[in-house]
């Protein structure tokens, strides 16, 4: 069973900085089987990133993600107010079908 | 435009049943796989269920196998949870979510709003 760890838990930032949100794997994963999700207050999750790199449609390209095996980054260059969220990183298993969300990460005004 | 509504939350007292729904509007629901997400007060995001799209083949996170079962109807464009044997640890909100491939990438797409169950005496 893979196990997704997010840190930091809680970023506290200022509108205009960047933020770096880690997803580390408990094994190694496949780039397509990483996917990123926002999700503001009261909201339903949005797709962010999928394939670890790919942005969804819509989606601003100050938002990017790398990574491969077992560590993936999330990197938002400069924050918007409307960035302030928590994100979600997600592992898709297909043998057996399985979809593994990480505990998320708290990016919140400074 | 793509819609997904859910519906049937409540509250529930543990050891009842409840049965949710989601109707899809705006793509043509019978041609994707459809998932079901839940999120406890203040936590964070569980997959519980997925189908694909003809309705047979299925899966279940470990926490509800055995006690929820995914259904789905085209003609009548609707997923279904049937929740059985609630626990209050399944006090959550329930979104339903349309499931799409980009390449080898499967991603929950479109999301609904989501419909709150509470299961409490």
């Amino acid at each position: 069973e893979i196990v997704l760890t997010q840190s930091p838990g809680t970023l506290s930032l200022s509108p205009g900085e960047r933020a770096t949100l880690s997803c580390r794997a408990s094994q190694s994963v496949s780039i397509s089987s990483l996917v990123w999700y926002k999700q503001k207050p009261g909201q339903a999750p949005r797709l962010l990133i999928y394939g670890a790199s790919r942005r969804a449609a819509g989606i601003p390209d100050r938002f990017s993600g790398s990574g491969s095996g077992t560590d993936f980054t999330l990197t938002i260059s400069r924050l918007e107010p409307e960035d302030f969220a928590v994100y979600y990183c997600q592992y898709y298993g297909n043998s057996p079908r399985v979809f593994t969300f990480g505990p998320g990460t708290t990016v919140d005004i400074k | 435009e793509v819609q997904l509504v859910e519906s049937g939350g409540g509250l529930v007292q543990p050891g009842g049943s409840l049965r949710l729904s989601c109707v899809g509007s705006g793509f043509i629901f019978s041609g994707y796989s459809m998932t079901w997400v839940r999120q406890a007060p203040g936590k964070g995001l569980e997959w519980i269920s997925h189908i694909e799209s003809g309705g047979y083949n299925k899966d279940y996170g470990d926490s509800v196998r055995g006690r929820f079962t995914i259904s789905r109807d085209n003609a009548e464009n609707s997923l279904y949870l049937q929740m059985n044997s609630l626990r209050a640890e399944d006090t959550a909100v329930y979104y339903c979510a349309r499931l799409i491939r980009y390449g080898d990438s499967v991603v929950f797409e479109s999301w609904g709003q989501g419909t709150l169950v509470t299961v409490s005496s």
